[in-house]
C-alpha cells in the first residue's frame, strides 16, 4: 500500500494559465474525491468519482474546473484561465467501496500558487 | 444545511497531559458520521477516529477518545498523553446522509494543537 499520489506537490502559474493535477489513488480503492483547502480554512469538497462516474459535485467547481477519471483509476483536475483565487492546496482522497463508513486516505496535495 | 464549528483557533498542552479539542456540528439528517483528521506541517490529513450517528458508545482509537454528546451536537476530540508529535492542525469533518449514496465530508475550521515539552 503506497498511499495517495498526486503530482505535481507544487505548481506556480500566471493568471489565464491552465494547470493540470494528477492523481493516483490506493489500488483498490474505488471512490476518488477532490477537494479544495485555502489558507486558514478546512478542505472544500469539490468532486467524487466512483470508478470512472463523477457522482458529486460542488457548486464550488466552476466552468473553468473540470475532473476525469477516464479507467476508474487515476484522475486529472483541470483548471483553465486560472485566477488568483485559485491558489489552494488541492487534496486527492481515495476510499474503498465497503464498510459503512469509507474512511477517506487523503494524498500530499498540490500547492498551487497563481501569480 | 451541514456545518462544523471548531471554536478554538489554537490550544496549548503539555507534553503527557490530556487536552480537549472542540466541535459542534449541524444536521437535520438523523444518519450521519463524524470524524477527525490530523494534518501536520507536511499538508496530509491522517485519519483519527470515526463515529456513527447511531453508535451507542463513544469511539476510541489508542490514545484518542470521541466525547459524543448528540443531544448537545458535540463530538469533542480528547487526546490522552500528548506528545510533541501531537503538534499539528486537527480538523472535525462530518458526513450526512450515511444511508444515501453521498460521500461529501464538510470540514470545520481547524485548531492548532502545540505540544510543549
Amino acid at each position: 500500500d503506497t498511499g495517495v499520489s498526486q503530482d505535481p506537490r507544487h505548481k506556480i502559474t500566471k493568471r489565464g494559465q491552465n494547470v493540470t493535477f494528477r492523481c493516483d489513488p490506493i489500488s483498490e480503492h474505488n471512490r476518488l474525491y477532490w477537494y479544495r483547502q485555502t489558507l486558514g480554512q478546512g478542505p472544500e469538497f469539490l468532486t467524487y468519482f466512483q470508478n470512472e462516474a463523477q457522482l458529486e459535485k460542488s457548486r464550488l467547481l466552476s466552468d473553468r474546473f473540470s475532473a476525469e477519471r477516464p479507467k476508474g483509476s487515476f484522475s486529472t483536475l483541470e483548471i483553465q484561465r486560472t485566477e488568483q483565487g485559485d491558489s489552494a492546496m488541492y487534496l486527492c482522497a481515495s476510499s474503498p467501496d465497503r464498510g459503512y463508513y469509507n474512511e477517506q486516505f487523503f494524498g500530499p496535495g498540490t500547492r498551487l500558487t497563481v501569480l | 444545511a451541514q456545518k462544523i464549528t471548531q471554536t478554538q483557533p489554537g490550544m496549548f498542552v503539555q507534553e503527557k497531559e490530556a487536552v480537549t479539542l472542540d466541535c459542534t456540528y449541524d444536521t437535520s439528517d438523523p444518519s450521519y458520521g463524524l470524524f477527525w483528521y490530523k494534518q501536520p506541517s507536511s499538508g496530509e490529513m491522517i485519519f483519527l477516529i470515526y463515529q456513527g450517528s447511531y453508535d451507542q458508545q463513544n469511539a476510541t482509537e489508542g490514545r484518542y477518545s470521541l466525547n459524543f454528546q448528540k443531544a448537545r451536537k458535540s463530538a469533542n476530540l480528547v487526546i490522552s498523553a500528548s506528545q510533541l508529535g501531537d503538534s499539528a492542525m486537527y480538523f472535525c469533518a462530518m458526513r450526512d446522509g450515511m444511508n444515501t449514496g453521498f460521500q461529501k465530508l464538510v470540514f470545520g475550521t481547524g485548531t492548532r494543537l502545540l505540544v510543549s515539552p
